[in-house]
């Protein structure tokens, strides 16, 4: 089967540095995405990695290792802001129509 | 921008009635999903249509359907609803084979009594 595993918390002050991980198990790999969700809103998508290595968007970036299954989100400068629920999720076995399945998200609470 | 919207944020319903949940995205998206989130299970997903009446079952379909006769508009069903459906039920909706970027609605938190 598929499945995806994050932490269920993660704590961090404001201005450090935090690294949400992400180990997955899939019978087709075709990258994996991130998405943040604040309390109370819609998920919205942050990133995406088909290939190995590191993206960067701003104070977020994202890493793929698909020969250890495995990927992280990291926040830089943290700000109270990024108080939220962050997912994974990768697309389903070798369905090209689009589906994903998501990791249970892990909850980051910055502190001042 | 892509907008995603859904019927009601909040639904208050008896149990055995029908329910009708409503999602409509103005971006031609081919794919339309729906979700229900529960704390510590993060997004389950119910139903998907990857084209105007065309529909599959996700994971959790058991006392859902879905109603898609228009491109832009994905309808829940739930035929006679339980206090188990309880939740936040999210739509959502993506561009094709670029699924690993989905669009979400602002969700409708539904109570059954």
């Amino acid at each position: 089967g598929q499945s995806l595993e994050q932490p269920s918390e993660v704590t961090a002050v404001e201005g450090a540095i935090v690294q949400i991980n992400c180990t997955y198990q899939t019978s087709g790999f075709y990258g994996l995405s991130w998405y943040q969700q604040h309390d109370g809103g819609a998920p919205t998508f942050l990133s995406y990695n088909a290939l190995d290595g590191l993206e960067e968007t701003g104070r977020f970036s994202s890493f793929l290792s698909r020969s250890d299954s495995y990927g992280y989100l990291l926040l830089q400068e943290l700000q109270m802001k990024d108080s939220a629920s962050y997912f994974c999720a990768v697309r389903r076995g070798s369905s090209n129509t689009g589906k994903l399945i998501f990791g249970q998200g892990t909850t980051l609470q910055v502190k001042p | 921008d892509v907008k995603v919207t859904q019927s009601s944020r909040y639904l208050v319903k008896r149990t055995g009635e029908k329910v009708f949940l409503e999602c409509v995205q103005d971006m031609d998206h081919e794919n339309m999903f729906w979700y229900r989130q529960d704390p510590g299970l993060g997004l389950r997903l119910i139903y998907f249509s990857y084209d105007v009446k065309m529909k599959e079952k996700g994971d959790i379909p058991e006392g859902y359907s879905v109603s898609r006769e228009k491109k832009e508009r994905f309808s829940l069903i739930l035929e006679s609803a339980s206090t188990n459906q309880t939740s936040m039920y999210l739509c959502a909706s993506s561009l094709g084979l670029a699924g690993y970027e989905q669009y979400f609605g602002p969700g409708t938190r539904l109570t059954v009594t």
